[in-house]
């Protein structure tokens, strides 16, 4: 199946500093992005869908100027975690799909820490 | 109410049981439907479809019931390997997928 990467797998960082994970895929072009929030036994919650070249749609809720989404080619996009507080400590995951209805390839995710 | 709900369990059976779980769904225009299986710390892999006319893939069998808006998913002859949790998706406008909470199952020796 279609291989989808992130970086980095992991992260922990200070209160108030930005973090950028990035979302790549690898054996396809990806016209759709999709980034997903997960807290412990907790279901995936969508934040935002991405379009190459255009402006991220944001889930209701979701903060688009804390969370930055850029989709700037076919095969990356990057979510920014602006001012980060512990509250956004959270399992990030991005899906990508190359157009085929209903399915989504989906990243080994990204555990963000904020201490 | 959650768009899509599941019993979260945990579910605890022996090896060698047949276990079943359930999820609802509240979107009536869900146009698609998956179970996915998710491993601790790991991204959510995909199980199998749903249909109406109900999928079997081995040991495992998905069916849907779009009067009542229910799906369901059957282990039969539980592996210690089935340890994971299960998560129920209903998909509209083509790609905007809706997870449950998941259920959490536990097969012991």
């Amino acid at each position: 199946g279609a291989v989808v990467s992130q970086h980095p797998s992991w992260v922990i960082c200070k209160s108030g500093t930005s973090v950028k994970i990035e979302c790549r895929s690898l054996d396809f072009q990806a016209t759709t992005m999709f980034w997903y929030r997960q807290f412990p036994k907790q279901s995936l919650m969508l934040m935002a869908t991405s379009n190459e070249g255009s402006k991220a749609t944001y889930e209701q809720g979701v903060e688009k100027d804390k969370f930055l989404i850029n989709h700037a080619s076919l095969t990356l996009s990057t979510l920014t975690v602006t001012s980060a507080h512990p509250e956004d400590s959270s399992f990030y995951i991005c899906s990508a799909t190359s157009g085929s209805r209903y399915e989504q390839y989906f990243g080994p995710g990204t555990r963000l820490t904020v201490t | 109410r959650k768009e899509v709900e599941q019993d979260p369990g945990p579910f605890n059976v022996p090896e060698g049981a047949t276990v079943a779980f359930n999820c609802t769904y509240s979107n009536s225009a869900s146009q698609s439907f998956f179970w996915y299986r998710q491993d601790c710390r790991k991204e959510p892999k995909l199980l199998m479809s749903v249909y109406s006319s109900g999928n079997e893939d081995g040991r495992f069998t998905a069916q849907l019931n779009r009067a009542s808006q229910y799906i369901s998913l059957l282990i039969r002859d539980s592996k210690l390997s089935d340890s994971a949790t299960y998560l129920c998706v209903a998909t509209y406008n083509n790609n905007d997928m809706r997870f449950g909470a998941g259920t959490r199952l536990t097969v012991k020796p």
